[in-house]
Order: structure tokens, then C-alpha cells, then sequence
């Protein structure tokens, strides 16, 4: 159970256009989720944190208007990196809190994005 | 604030080594504290998680155990193996669970 479908897996698109990451609770509803943008070989750092129906929370230093964060249902949420440029090239990682007190995170497989 | 500090890495053992990762953590309260794995070009899977003072996490042969007074959470194994070789996240959850802090991740090399 608990399991987390992102997709796409990987992306590529040119400078300026816009791209969409969708993140899926596939068995369970998500009252939270968080995204997650991973440089190589260094850590998870934390963009925002959605919950259902609500705006998300940026972490700061994160541009809003950059990147567009959508929590419509408690199954789904979307990024939206607009009008995207090659140093938005990254790994991309949503995760999913079930919201039970247990402070557990299921994450997607993440998604890897290069603009060129 | 709160943090996580882990060894750096990468760590290269032999199969069926002993292995020791080092965490510490700072945090106000009581977080709850918790190893992710993250093999190649995937995303993060909680490997065990501890909730209190001397709880004893444990899943596929690795354990650590959350201990206040030195506040760390030290992830061991007895004997690695290949398929072990990955990236290794200690991270900690306040009490709200609210947020997650990731260490900076120690990757494991294991060789044949």
C-alpha cells in the first residue's frame, strides 16, 4: 500500500516552453504533499508544501510564479515549471503524507527534467 | 533550526562487510527520525524510521536506534550485500510531522 505514481519519469523541452509533473497517492488520499528538487549527487531540498484545496507553501528562495503548484484533489498534485530554462534542469521528487500522525512520506520515483 | 548531519561519503565495503552510517540531528522536541534509500534514478523508500527515545528501527538486515542522549541515529548492518550499493538519507519529522529534513546523503558502494 501507500504508493506514489509521478509522472512523466523524465522530460525533455526546449527553452521557454512550459512543462507539467503530475503526482498521484495511488491507494490512499493525501491531505499533504511536498515537493522536492534534488541536484546531483546532494540532497533533497524542499520547493513547497501543498495541501488540498489550499495555495501551497514556498520554501523560500522559490519563485511561486515559476513554479506553479496545484492540489486540486487528495489524490493529485501538479507542478507546472513555466517558461522553463536550462538551470530548471533537475530531478524533480513529490512525496505524499497520509496525514495519520505516523510522519511518513511516500515519494514518487521522481522526475528527471532537462531543458534545453 | 532543525538539522541532520550524516557522514559524507561515498562509502566502498566488500560484501558482506559490517556497515556503519553516522547521523545526528538537532531539533527542538521530539522529531521522529528516519533512513530513506534511494537506488539510481529512482525516488526515496523509507528503509525504517524510529518515533521515540530508544526505539529500535528495522527492516532487511539494517537497523538503527534513536538515542536521545547523543542525539543520533546511526544506521548499521551486519553483512552488505551488492544490491545494498544505493544513496542513504537520514532525516527527521517534528513533532507536527509538518516538515521533513533530510541529512545532505551518504552514498554506499558495495563491491563483489
Amino acid at each position: 500500500g501507500a504508493v506514489v505514481s509521478q509522472h512523466p519519469s523524465w522530460v525533455i523541452c526546449k527553452s521557454g516552453t512550459s512543462v507539467k509533473i503530475e503526482c498521484r497517492s495511488l491507494d490512499f488520499q493525501a491531505t499533504t504533499m511536498f515537493w522536492y528538487r534534488q541536484f546531483p549527487k546532494q540532497s533533497l531540498m524542499l520547493m513547497a508544501t501543498s495541501n488540498e484545496g489550499s495555495k501551497a507553501t514556498y520554501e523560500q528562495g522559490v519563485e511561486k510564479d515559476k513554479f506553479l503548484i496545484n492540489h486540486a484533489s487528495l489524490t493529485l498534485s501538479t507542478l507546472t515549471v513555466t517558461s522553463a530554462h536550462p538551470e530548471d534542469s533537475s530531478f524533480y521528487i513529490c512525496s505524499a503524507s497520509t496525514g495519520d500522525g505516523k510522519n511518513i512520506q511516500y515519494f514518487g520515483a521522481g522526475t528527471r527534467l532537462s531543458v534545453l | 533550526g532543525d538539522s541532520v548531519t550524516q557522514m559524507e561519503g561515498p562509502v566502498t565495503l566488500s560484501e558482506e562487510a559490517f556497515l556503519t552510517i553516522n547521523c545526528t540531528y538537532t531539533a527542538t522536541g521530539y522529531p521522529s527520525l528516519f533512513w530513506y534509500v534511494q537506488y539510481p534514478g529512482e525516488g526515496l523508500q523509507l528503509l525504517l524510521k524510529a518515533t521515540k527515545a530508544d526505539d529500535k528501527g528495522s527492516n532487511k538486515g539494517f537497523e538503527a536506534t534513536y538515542r536521545k542522549e547523543t542525539t543520533s541515529f546511526h544506521l548499521e548492518k551486519g553483512s552488505v550485500q551488492v544490491s545494498d550499493s544505493a544513496v542513504y538519507f537520514c532525516a527527521l519529522s517534528d513533532q507536527g510531522g509538518f516538515k521533513t529534513i533530510f541529512g545532505a546523503g551518504t552514498r554506499l558502494f558495495v563491491k563483489a
